[in-house]
């Protein structure tokens, strides 16, 4: 079964660090992945797709099919970047038609001035 | 376009009693998703709906719990006499076209509390 694993709970950074929020899957076939975001008060957001390779408020991932991770990064955070972030994985059952989102357990990014 | 609508915000229910969350989904979008957050979790997909059908209820429990998206109105998820392990943030989806090529909305949740 499809997996997402986003091993750390919390991570505090000072502002103008480098950030790296940790991803990795199970997954056997070729994944679509995600990285949603949720700012205090507001809805669950997409940040970016692997299929898209942009960046996005800064923010890159690649997906790395090797080492099985698609790890978030910006080499400078600000005090704005403080949320929730999500990691997720995105299949398609073609057969019945279906398209599912498997979510990882967040990570939520704390930017200390 | 206010984007997906959740209503309640809050709702808290007795063991027992029966909950309705409603889920308005963006203008334009047929296609509706349902996912439940318990806590400490991620999100956990519970069921596919378009208008008038059910695609994938592959993740709903299978008791006490249904969903509707009917013709015209929001989108239903029900629960049947609720019991504490069903308290929990449940959110909705909404796009425009089914599929990987297609961005999911959320609407901000509905925080279901059974006492």
């Amino acid at each position: 079964a499809q997996r997402v694993t986003q091993p750390e709970k919390l991570l505090s950074v000072f502002k103008g660090a480098p950030v790296e929020l940790k991803c990795n899957y199970s997954y056997s076939g070729s994944p679509e992945l995600f990285w949603y975001v949720q700012y205090s008060r507001q809805r669950l957001q997409l940040l970016l797709r692997h299929i898209s390779r942009e960046s996005i408020k800064g923010f890159t991932a690649d997906l790395n099919k090797g080492e099985t991770s698609f790890h978030l990064k910006k080499p400078f955070a600000q005090e704005e970047d403080s949320a929730m972030y999500y990691c997720a994985l995105g299949l398609s059952y073609s057969g019945a038609g279906s398209y599912q989102l498997t979510f990882g357990k967040g990570t939520k990014l704390s930017v200390i001035p | 376009n206010a984007g997906v609508m959740q209503n309640p915000r809050h709702l808290v229910r007795r063991r027992g009693q029966e909950a309705r969350l409603r889920c308005s989904p963006m203008k334009g979008h047929s296609h509706v998703y349902w996912y439940r957050q318990l806590p400490e979790e991620g999100l956990k997909f519970m069921v596919y709906l378009q208008k008038e059908n059910i695609i994938d209820e592959s993740g709903m429990p299978k008791e006490r719990f249904s969903a509707e998206f009917p013709k015209e109105g929001p989108s239903i998820l029900r629960i049947q006499q609720v019991v504490r392990g069903d308290s929990a943030a449940y959110f909705c989806a909404s796009s425009l076209g089914g599929g990987m090529n297609t961005e999911a909305f959320f609407g901000q949740g509905t925080r279901l509390t059974v006492v």
